[in-house]
């Protein structure tokens, strides 16, 4: 069963725009969320994490929201840039528990 | 470089073959992961450790796979007997134990079984 959902698996957004990364989770026990973002032919890399005891984290050009009632997080990449074509992956976890459930990705285009 | 490192790369066997491949995770980390990645999904989680105990293991993780980790440093995956199925991208990750610490990957070994 797949815990961590990311519809939309593609987008494609002008350099300079906002790019919006939604993802839904089924457990209700998960308390730690993080963004990964993924090159072809590389492992992913972490960008960014919340705390379920927050609703926004903030870094840099990222923010990611998290809405606790409705099991759901979003990422938001500001001003994007080309560098920051990848998948994106939304993953999330249990207290001491740091064994992470993924979604299946996002690709994200960002044309100059 | 100390980041997570996995060998190797890659990695082509034959149906049967068995293969093993390594981590050496960043090294004050005394949490370490496998993880399986196919085309078109998500990484699936295999089995952790914490220092040498191996303390899960995923229902993905067939008889046939076995991880270790002597010495709490790095750690072997042995899949014997491959099958075409198990062709996948296989992720190392370490991380320090606790709530809030975000675990930090290797460049995966890709297994191609023909």
């Amino acid at each position: 069963d797949q815990q961590v959902k990311q519809n939309s698996p593609s987008l494609s957004v002008q350099e300079g725009r906002i790019s919006i990364l939604n993802c839904d989770y089924t457990n209700s026990m998960f308390d730690y969320f993080l963004w990964y973002k993924k090159y072809p032919a590389e492992g992913p890399t972490f960008l960014i994490s919340i705390s379920s005891i927050k609703d926004k984290n903030e870094d840099g050009r990222f923010t990611v929201f998290l809405n606790k009632s409705a099991k759901h997080l979003s990422l938001h990449i500001v001003p994007s840039q080309p560098g920051d074509s990848a998948v994106y992956f939304c993953a999330a976890s249990e207290s001491g528990n740091n064994r992470l459930a993924f979604g299946k990705g996002n690709q994200v285009v960002v044309i100059p | 470089d100390t980041g997570v490192s996995q060998n190797p790369r890659h990695k082509i066997t034959k149906r049967g073959q068995n293969v093993t491949f390594r981590c050496d995770p960043i090294s004050e980390h005394n949490r370490l992961y496998w993880y399986r990645q196919t085309l078109g999904q998500g990484p699936e989680f295999l089995t952790y450790f914490q220092n040498e105990a191996q303390l899960e293991k995923s229902r993905l993780l067939s008889d046939r796979f076995s991880a270790e980790r002597p010495k709490g440093s790095f750690s072997t995956l042995e899949i014997q007997r491959t099958e075409q199925g198990d062709s996948a991208m296989y992720l190392c990750a370490s991380s320090l134990a606790g709530v809030g610490t975000e675990a930090f990957f290797g460049q995966g070994t890709r297994l191609t079984v023909v």
